[in-house]
């Protein structure tokens, strides 16, 4: 597969949960993003790595969210006690390396669809 | 506060003519624009982009205007297929913050009627 892949596809937890959501970035791209996107929104910025090194957690709504990288490839976004606000749809997306790149394109996953009941 | 914003939830187009899909950003740092088309159950894909030092940029059947001064960017789709029915976003980015995230608008959903 030469795309990003997101598993699982579609979560369905019961408030309290802890959910761990995986990321397989594009081989050899350097950045990586994790997005969350409501109901009729757009997606928002929650966690951008560079390698293994998680360089912006601003957007992580909360101390109940986590991400890492350790090998600077996969990632995993985990989400302890969760909450019915958390339902949205998480995105992964990664990029080559944008102190390098002419553009600043990242590529995306299809997503993982959490639902909180 | 959004930054970035679609302020036409929908349009319709008739098959062959002009699609225009705009956008307004309020941020005058953002310096790289983006639009991303996203199908049902799928992640958006890159469709064109913009920096900010250019006021168009063109790619087959779509182009990018930008009217820095306006604080305005929009798409243009011609001829418009019914494949390119979807939702696209309008994202920005500033790439002198240094994390290279995109603030994106809520969408638009662009039906092209055979």
């Amino acid at each position: 597969g030469a795309g990003v892949s997101q598993s699982p596809r579609y979560k369905v937890a019961k408030r309290g949960q802890d959910v761990a959501l995986r990321c397989d970035p594009i081989s050899g791209h350097v950045s990586l993003f994790w997005y969350q996107q409501a109901l009729g929104q757009g997606p928002e910025f929650l966690t951008y790595f560079q390698n293994e090194a998680q360089l912006d957690k601003s957007g992580l709504p909360s101390d109940r969210f986590f991400a890492e990288r350790p090998e600077g490839s996969v990632s995993t976004l985990k989400i302890q006690r969760t909450q019915q606000e958390d339902s949205a749809v998480y995105l992964c997306a990664s990029s080559f390396d944008n102190l390098a790149a002419s553009s600043y394109e990242q590529y995306f996953g299809p997503g993982t669809r959490l639902t909180v009941t | 506060d959004q930054q970035v914003k679609q302020n036409s939830p929908s349009l319709s187009v008739q098959e062959g003519r002009i699609s225009i899909l705009n956008c307004d950003y309020t941020n005058s740092m953002f310096d790289y624009f983006l639009w991303y088309k996203k199908y049902p159950a799928e992640g958006p894909t890159f469709l064109i982009s913009i920096s900010s030092i250019k006021d168009k940029n063109e790619d087959g059947r779509f182009t990018v205007f930008l009217n820095k001064s306006a604080k305005h960017l929009s798409l243009h789709i011609v001829p418009s297929q019914p494949g390119d029915s979807a939702v696209y976003f309008c994202a920005a980015e500033d790439s002198g913050a240094g994390s290279y995230q995109l603030t994106f608008g809520k969408g638009t959903k662009l039906s092209v009627i055979p």
